[in-house]
């Protein structure tokens, strides 16, 4: 995601599409990243995660991609469900820092 | 796998009270917790770091007077909305991570709070 404020970017698919869901990072010396999904009212779910000396990782349906030269990070989620709507945020551990700092955010509407 | 428990998950107040929300660790320890806030369509913002027997970490502009952070133990930590105004309405929601060193950082379910 790329805007902050009051509007969350939205990304619009189909059921059975698949889905890539960007988001910039900015500091070169974060060395964890987390995508969660976060359902309204509901608390951020984990996804999927990857550590700084990966540049790829795989789960089931989901891979998250990782591109350090232009601080970069990727969700892609294969065959997107209607039950995969929600907004999904990623989040970065800074090295030195216990917390981690979360994107803005992008909305993923499913159309069935 | 790791569960944290946060109550209430929803609070209505009146202006000038404080409402107590707590964090649990059901099946792990955390000596470090971190609490968030976040409003409507936006993104989750670091409020303070809740370090198990000290004083919590508290980002710049938040208030540690207003929002008191108390962690007595490894699997508890309890954020204090003092004299809650109605801007203070927010989705507050809590994370912990494992003492363990496993990277994982668990969240809450949210607190939604409504001052009127």
């Amino acid at each position: 995601g790329e805007s902050v404020g009051l509007h969350l970017p939205t990304l619009s698919v189909q059921e059975g599409d698949n889905s890539i869901i960007n988001c910039a990072y900015s500091n070169s010396a974060s060395d964890y990243f987390i995508w969660y999904k976060q359902e309204s009212g509901k608390g951020p779910q984990f996804i999927i995660d990857i550590r700084s000396n990966m540049d790829k990782r795989q789960g089931q349906r989901v891979t998250v991609l990782l591109n350090k030269t232009v601080k970069h990070l990727s969700l892609q989620i294969a065959a997107t469900q209607p039950g995969d709507s929600a907004v999904y945020f990623c989040a970065e551990n800074i090295m030195g820092r216990r917390a981690l700092t979360f994107g803005s955010g992008t909305r993923l509407q499913v159309q069935p | 796998g790791a569960v944290v428990s946060q109550h209430p998950s929803r609070v209505i107040c009146k202006s000038g009270t404080s409402v107590k929300i707590e964090c649990r660790s059901l099946d792990f320890q955390a000596t470090t917790m971190f609490w968030y806030r976040q409003f409507p369509k936006q993104s989750l913002m670091l409020m303070a770091t809740s370090n198990e027997g000290s004083k919590a970490t508290y980002e710049q502009g938040v208030e540690k007077d207003k929002f008191l952070i108390n962690h007595a133990s490894l699997t508890l930590s309890t954020l204090t909305v003092t004299s809650a105004h109605p801007e203070d309405s927010s989705f507050y929601i809590c994370s912990a991570r494992n003492i363990s060193g496993f990277d994982g950082y668990t969240f809450g379910s949210g607190t939604r709070l409504t001052v009127v």
